[in-house]
Order: structure tokens, then C-alpha cells, then sequence
């Protein structure tokens, strides 16, 4: 079964405006990760946080772990219209069992 | 791209018959992967690989096979393809950590 759930499904919101998606999983986690799908396209990697970590930026991302409720956050400041896509969590199990990702969050920023 | 080709990008088969999916990597990773994605699914993990002929299977692998026999090449074969194997397929590599994904595989069986 799924590790990761993404919350929401769904999200639009207009250009300049914050985009925060949540993760939960379920298992202890070696590390985490989020991955951005432009349509019809493969997954690329956006930033990883480890187990250990609370919190990372990148850039206009910053993601958040909490280990002891098994979520993540995943917040992109202002917005741009370029951001629409789908945003996925990966979680590595302890063991380093493969990644496994959860459905995803499609990300849609108006213009 | 991270060096990763799959092949081919679109095929259309028939219920029954088998079918071969590739994916090469130039990278030398270690770890090799396969996923279906699928509308209400996100990605679903069929099989992978940790070495030269050292697999596993993965959430849904029933159906399906591969092999490596060489490092940079992972096959996905589908011995008899169903109507529910009709899917969108990625070949993802990695060396540790993060994982590079390929453009993916339309595959639609008829």
C-alpha cells in the first residue's frame, strides 16, 4: 500500500499567493522527498529532508518534517503561473526499501 | 534528463501479447526502478533492481518481469498484456538518495 497521502488533491491559487501541501505517511522514514510532474512529463527531484530534520529551504521552497506526527510540508512562496504541476512526497523507509510515493497534489497558479 | 532513455515512448498492443519495455541509463547507478502512474494511483512501484541480476518486486509486480543483465539496462516485460495494464510507465535511477526519472512509456492495450 501507499506510504505517503498528499493533502490537498487539489489546489488553485493566483500568481504571487503562497502553496502549501501536506504529506502524511506511515511507517519510520529514512528520509523524505518531493518530486514536481509537469504534464505528461517525468518526475524531478525538488528537495530532500532527512529524518533527523525539521525543516530545509531551497530557493522559493521550503519543506517542514515532523517525525512524530509523520508529516511534511511543502510550501512554494509567491507563487508563479510556471509552478502548475503536480507535486508528489517520496518517503524512503528505514531499511532502504525503495521510494514510495504518495498520489499527489495538483498544483494549478492562475495567472 | 540524467541520462535515463526509455523505449519505446508510445506503443498501442493487443490483450495477449507480450511486450518488452526498456530503459538505459548512462549514470552507472546502482538502484533501477519501475512504476505505473495511473489517474487516483500516483505512482505505484512494479519492480526494481539494486544490481546486475539482483531484483525485487514491488506493490503491484503480479503480471509482470524483468532482468537486468547489465547495469545500465532495465527490462520491463509484460508476458501477456490485460486491459488493466494499460498505463502510463516510468523507469526512475538512483545512486543513494534522490531519484532521476525517464520521460515515461504510454502503453495502451487493446
Amino acid at each position: 500500500s501507499q506510504q505517503g497521502e498528499e493533502d490537498p488533491q487539489a489546489l488553485s491559487i493566483q500568481e504571487g499567493e503562497n502553496a502549501t501541501m501536506n504529506c502524511s505517511y506511515k511507517t519510520s522514514i529514512n528520509n523524505l522527498q518531493w518530486y514536481r510532474q509537469n504534464s505528461g512529463r517525468g518526475l524531478v527531484h525538488l528537495i530532500l529532508i532527512r529524518s533527523n530534520e525539521r525543516e530545509k529551504h531551497s530557493g522559493r521552497l521550503r519543506v517542514t518534517l515532523d517525525t512524530s506526527k509523520k508529516s511534511s510540508s511543502l510550501l512554494i512562496t509567491a507563487s508563479r503561473a510556471a509552478d502548475t504541476a503536480s507535486y508528489f512526497c517520496a518517503t524512503v523507509p528505514t531499511g532502504n526499501t525503495p521510494l514510495v510515493f504518495g498520489k499527489g497534489t495538483r498544483l494549478s497558479v492562475i495567472a | 534528463d540524467a541520462g535515463i532513455t526509455q523505449s519505446p515512448r508510445h506503443k498501442v498492443t493487443e490483450t495477449g501479447t507480450p511486450v518488452t519495455l526498456r530503459c538505459h541509463q548512462t549514470e552507472n547507478h546502482r538502484y533501477m526502478y519501475w512504476y505505473r502512474q495511473d489517474p487516483g494511483h500516483g505512482l505505484r512501484l512494479i519492480h526494481y533492481s539494486y544490481g546486475v541480476k539482483d531484483t525485487d518486486k514491488g506493490e503491484v509486480s503480479d503480471g509482470y518481469s524483468v532482468s537486468r543483465s547489465k547495469t545500465e539496462d532495465f527490462l520491463l516485460t509484460l508476458e501477456s498484456a490485460t486491459s488493466s495494464q494499460t498505463s502510463v510507465y516510468f523507469c526512475a535511477i538512483s545512486k543513494d538518495t534522490e531519484a532521476f526519472f525517464g520521460q515515461g512509456t504510454r502503453l495502451t492495450v487493446v
